[in-house]
């Protein structure tokens, strides 16, 4: 089936500081990417769509500046956390959508721990 | 608005033993009901879905879902489960978009 790799699996950081995390699409193109977050004991929630050359649309209460997405190719897209707080310690995971068949892939996600 | 609730946080049994993940759904327009599965250290993976037609859906590792549009359940079974089952397991509904929107996730643990 096909892949969608997400990266880094697990990262800490200071309070503060930005993490940049990535999210391909390995053997497919992707025109949408999603962007979830899950905290602990709860659902999945979409935070963000990414859509290749063109702004995110961002869900309600989800802060645009603070969670920059970028979709510059086909194949990737990256979601950054900007001067993380420990509030923002999630799991976040991406998913890509592929036209035909199964349509929604997939990462493994990522842990953030800000301390 | 859809949502999705996952009455079980957790569902621990016995290996051979059958078992039964509950999900209700709550949507004023009609559904596409999925399930996922995510394995320890991998990402979410279908395991089936509902969009049309017959209200009973197989995967092919022996889970089945049925929907129940007037109960508004769409509860995962296996009659009898293996150790490597032992995931967690999350319902999700859309509303015909892409976008997807997810129960809090049933543990499965599967013991020997």
């Amino acid at each position: 089936g096909a892949v969608v790799s997400q990266h880094p699996s697990w990262v800490i950081c200071k309070s503060g500081t930005s993490v940049k995390i990535e999210c391909r699409s390995l053997d497919f193109q992707a025109t949408t990417m999603f962007w979830y977050r899950q905290f602990p004991k709860q659902s999945l929630m979409l935070m963000a769509t990414s859509n290749e050359g063109s702004k995110a649309t961002y869900e309600q209460g989800v802060e645009k500046d603070k969670f920059l997405i970028n979709h510059a190719s086909l194949t990737l897209s990256t979601l950054t956390v900007t001067s993380a707080h420990p509030e923002d310690s999630s799991f976040y995971i991406c998913s890509a959508y592929r036209a035909g068949g199964e349509k929604l892939f997939f990462g493994s996600g990522t842990q953030l721990s800000v301390l | 608005a859809q949502s999705v609730t996952q009455l079980d946080s957790q569902v621990p049994v016995f290996e051979e033993a059958p078992v039964e993940l509950r999900c209700n759904y709550s949507s004023s327009v009609s559904v596409y009901l999925f399930w996922y599965v995510q394995y320890p250290n991998q990402g979410l993976q279908l395991l089936l879905k509902y969009l049309s037609g017959s209200t009973l859906v197989e995967s092919i590792n022996g889970f089945e879902a049925e929907f129940n549009k007037s109960q508004t359940s769409f509860h995962l079974r296996k009659p009898s489960v293996h150790i490597s089952d032992t995931a967690e397991y999350f319902c999700a509904v859309s509303g015909g978009s892409d976008k997807l929107i997810f129960g809090t996730g049933t543990r499965l643990q599967v013991f020997p």
